[in-house]
């Protein structure tokens, strides 16, 4: 099947920085979400992108399908943006495939 | 903005119990799905359900897990003889149609002593 990658595994910044995270991912797919995973374990949905680029708010993403790849961008940190980073593929039928995640701690 | 809700957000039950896991999920979704994640792991797929039947099931999902829609509501997961191992975060999922997000509900918090 599918294999989803997440870079990093862990990010530690400080309140303010910005921040990149990567998702690699091994086939063609259909779609591509984000989701933000808070402290309570609830999956917030960040973006739906199965390719080029959205924004909301501090938040950007972009997607290039041919080079099978996702970026997630966070601008001017804030402690609430702890949490896991989850990026999911949809290939072909319709399951969605996770990636492992990245840890982001944002620190006061 | 619509949401898929999900009760109860927290069950403790006693190896060998049975469980049902409830979800609603927004109303003129067609797709519906179960994803489940054990702690400080992925999220995991489970199942998948449209036109009133699966179509699609992971390894994970064995005889000891089955669907329901019973009302054209609600979309249950019932789990019949709990193992420890079956101590996750489940989440239920739907979706409009194929080309579209899913949208996830909050969860249940499942523990198995």
């Amino acid at each position: 099947g599918i294999q989803v990658e997440q870079s990093p595994p862990d990010l530690i910044l400080q309140e303010g920085a910005n921040s990149t995270l990567r998702c690699n991912f091994s086939d063609s797919v259909n779609n591509l979400q984000w989701f933000h995973q808070n402290p309570w374990g609830q999956l917030i949905n960040l973006f739906y992108i199965p390719s080029g680029t959205k924004q909301n708010g501090r938040l950007s993403a972009t997607t290039v399908a041919t080079e099978r790849y996702s970026l997630l961008y966070i601008s001017s940190s804030q402690t609430t943006d702890s949490g896991v980073y989850f990026c999911a593929v949809i290939q072909g039928a319709q399951k969605l495939v996770f990636g492992q995640g990245t840890r982001l701690t944002i620190n006061p | 903005e619509p949401e898929v809700t999900q009760t109860p957000s927290h069950q403790v039950t006693q190896m060998g119990q049975e469980v049902i896991l409830r979800c609603v999920p927004i109303s003129n979704h067609l797709y519906f799905y179960w994803y489940r994640q054990i702690l400080g792991q992925k999220v995991e797929f489970l199942v998948s359900f449209y036109n009133n039947e699966i179509s699609e099931k992971s390894e994970i999902f064995d005889d000891q897990f089955s669907v329901e829609r019973p009302d054209g509501s609600n979309f249950t997961l019932k789990i019949r003889s709990t193992k420890l191992e079956d101590s996750a975060m489940y989440f239920c999922a739907s979706r409009s149609g194929a080309g579209y997000g899913y949208t996830f509900g909050s969860g249940t918090r499942l523990t198995v002593v």
